[in-house]
């Protein structure tokens, strides 16, 4: 098993700002995800993050809007840029190897406001 | 195109009694297919996983799930529900890294 540290656990943000989300894996792991979660609503994958190339995001996310940073194969960040009321959220990392489950970190609520 | 169905969005159950949780999935191959319960505030944490063998899997917590291919399904059980159970509760499909996740059903327990 994986455990999974991401930190800030909450923050509160002004709209217009930036929020920098990291994760760090216990073990070196070969994939690491970015998820969101909505209030009231599952998960759905904003990215896969790859180590030492750009990340694969997923249909409506995108780069400019969330960059990923994957230095090494056990730490990931991920960045919501100019962030609006609608970025509110819970934004999750998970970390896992090749066909294994998926372990998750306890998530980042963002509040924007 | 890949799916996973949870159809029951909100589901009260009294202490004590038992619990299933449906869960079907439209696939082009048999993925592996997991649960996972997230507690208010929390994080996700695996209850069970299939990716071969036996159907019948126990996971943590006294559940367990069956995987019925013909039914394209995976329903999760419980025997003798605990008040703690009360979460959300996500079922999870799987293949080659690309996991996809039902929109969760809410358990409610009674006292």
């Amino acid at each position: 098993s994986a455990v999974i540290s991401q930190k800030p656990s909450r923050d509160i943000c002004q709209r217009g700002t930036s929020l920098t989300i990291q994760c760090q894996v216990d073990s070196q792991v070969t994939m690491m995800f970015w998820y969101r979660q909505q209030p009231g609503q599952s998960l759905t994958l904003i990215a896969t993050a790859n180590q030492g190339s750009e990340a694969t995001y997923e249909s409506g996310f995108v780069i400019d809007k969330f960059p990923i940073s994957r230095p090494n194969l056990t730490f990931s960040t991920l960045t919501v840029s100019n962030m609006s009321p609608e970025d509110s959220s819970i934004y999750l990392c998970s970390a896992g190897t090749a066909n294994t489950e998926a372990f998750f970190g306890q998530g980042t609520r963002l509040t924007v406001v | 195109a890949q799916s996973v169905t949870q159809p029951d969005i909100h589901i009260t159950v009294s202490e004590g009694a038992s619990l299933e949780l449906r869960c079907n999935y439209s696939y082009g191959a048999t993925p592996y297919l997991f649960w996972y319960v997230q507690s208010p505030g929390q994080g996700l944490q695996l209850l069970l996983k299939y990716f071969s063998g036996d159907t019948l899997v126990q996971g943590i917590k006294g559940f367990e799930a069956e995987f019925k291919r013909s039914q394209s399904s995976f329903n999760l059980r419980k025997p003798s529900v605990h008040w703690s159970d009360a979460a959300e509760y996500f079922c999870a499909v799987g293949l080659n890294n690309d996991m996809r996740f039902g929109a969760g059903t809410r358990l409610t327990v009674k006292p």
